[in-house]
């Protein structure tokens, strides 16, 4: 069956590190794949989609990388910020609509 | 705002209840999606409609759980003779399906939580 795995355990960083964080995925070929933030109590928001046929993308502060040989996206927060704790989470499509959400990752920022 | 509205927010049952969410998306989204989510744990996709119709609905979810979006516009999810095991956080999402298919945002409300007794 389809299986994503995000960083079990929580990421505890120090503010203006870099924050990697990892989805792995199997028994799936994604079309596409997605990063969400969720706060406590939220629901999650959109940050960033990478297509299949993409190695990279950016935005501001964030970057994604696809490797489907490899089956796995990595997220980077640069210059991460107390205000970037939250939890993460990656969700894959193929394009017949739904997305299938990995469990997350919690990030916390330290001043 | 006219972001994703999902009432009630929070709603508490005695084991055997019915309850019934509503989900009202952003007006020009044609596609609306149901997932659940638990403490710990990713949003699990629970089904979705495109306008008035139901396109996919989990094999995982019992048929104590129905979903309608009669008008293509809001859309409720109802859940009979509620469980214990129903307890979470249910999440309405909309989205826009282009020409080239889906591979848009989902647009997420703020959820309703669900606690049975």
């Amino acid at each position: 069956s389809q299986k994503i795995e995000q960083n079990s355990e929580a990421l505890n960083i120090q503010e203006g590190k870099t924050a990697t964080l990892t989805c792995n995925y199997t028994n799936y070929s994604p079309a596409y794949l997605q990063w969400y933030r969720q706060d406590p109590g939220r629901g999650p928001v959109f940050l960033l989609l990478i297509r299949e046929n993409e190695k990279e993308k950016r935005k501001e502060r964030l970057k994604v990388t696809f490797d489907t040989t490899l089956k796995q996206s990595l997220f980077h927060i640069t210059a991460s910020q107390p205000a970037d704790s939250a939890t993460y989470l990656c969700a894959l499509g193929s394009g017949g609509g739904k997305l299938i959400f990995g469990q997350g990752t919690e990030l916390s920022v330290k001043p | 705002d006219t972001g994703v509205s999902q009432n009630p927010r929070h709603k508490i049952t005695k084991r055997g209840q019915n309850v019934t969410f509503r989900c009202d998306p952003i007006s020009e989204h044609n596609r609306l999606y149901w997932y659940r989510q638990t403490l710990g744990q990713g949003p699990e996709f629970l089904t979705y409609f495109q306008n008035e119709a139901q396109l996919e609905k989990s094999r995982l979810l019992s048929d104590r759980f129905s979903a309608e979006r009669p008008k293509g516009s809001f859309s409720t999810l109802e859940i009979q003779r509620t469980e214990q095991g129903d307890s979470a956080m249910y999440l309405c999402a909309s989205s826009v399906q282009g020409a080239g298919g889906n591979t848009g945002e989902l647009f997420f409300g703020e959820g309703s939580r669900l606690t049975v007794l």
